[in-house]
């Protein structure tokens, strides 16, 4: 069965600051593997997803993820946080194949301190 | 582009009552999800449609859950009877197909359960 871990339960980090999110997950294969953000009140957001090729991607709102297969990590990065960065991010990993089952971390809660 | 609608944003009921959950996804996408998400921890996948036919229900409390998709389009949620355990927030999202798991899932804004 596939799993997420997302270790770090809250996360304070101050605007400017670089910031990493991690993400382990585990699968018999390559999953398809996501983040997505949820600011209060509201549902979810993809930022970005990985499915094959490149291992580092490329997401929305200047964040970036980098696959490493050996570490089965999928960590979320952005160089410099800014306040309205503040939301719970999720990492989600779904199998490959027909079915398109999506099994989601616990959540990192960032909170920018400015 | 209209997103996914939900409907309420809020309910409170008392145990043993029963609740009902709107979902409307956007339009021409297949497939529709409901997602239970418990304070504190990630949304967990209750059902998926495919137009009108389930695909996936195996986390659904069926003993008190039912969803229903009739029309291919929108969709309705309930709990009959209600525990306390059912406090959360449900969510609804669509994608455009199944597509062996690389479709965008879009998220609604979710309905907020509280159970008394």
């Amino acid at each position: 069965a596939q799993s997420v871990t997302q270790p770090d339960i809250h996360i304070t980090v101050s605007e400017g600051a670089s910031l990493e999110l991690r993400c382990n997950y585990s699968y018999g294969a390559t999953p398809y593997l996501f983040w997505y953000v949820q600011s209060p009140g509201q549902g979810l957001q993809l930022l970005l997803k990985y499915f094959s090729g490149d291992t580092l991607v490329q997401g929305i709102k200047g964040f970036e993820a980098e696959f490493k297969r050996s570490q089965s990590s999928f960590n979320l990065r952005k160089p410099s946080v800014h306040w309205s960065d503040a939301a719970e991010y999720f990492c989600a990993v779904g199998p490959t194949g027909t079915a398109s089952k999506l099994t989601f971390g616990t959540g990192t809660r960032l909170q920018v301190t400015l | 582009e209209a997103g996914v609608a939900q409907s309420p944003r809020y309910k409170i009921i008392e145990k043993r009552q029963s609740v009902a959950f709107w979902c409307n996804p956007i339009s021409g996408h297949a497939t529709l999800y409901w997602y239970q998400q418990i304070l504190g921890q990630g949304p967990k996948l209750l059902i998926q449609f495919q137009n009108n036919g389930v695909v996936d229900d195996s986390q659904l409390p069926k003993d008190r859950f039912s969803a229903e998709r009739l029309k291919g389009v929108d969709s309705t949620l309930k709990i009959q009877p209600a525990k306390l355990e059912d406090s959360a927030v449900y969510l609804c999202a669509s994608s455009l197909s199944l597509a062996g798991g690389q479709e965008t899932q879009y998220f609604g804004p979710g309905t907020r359960l509280l159970v008394l």
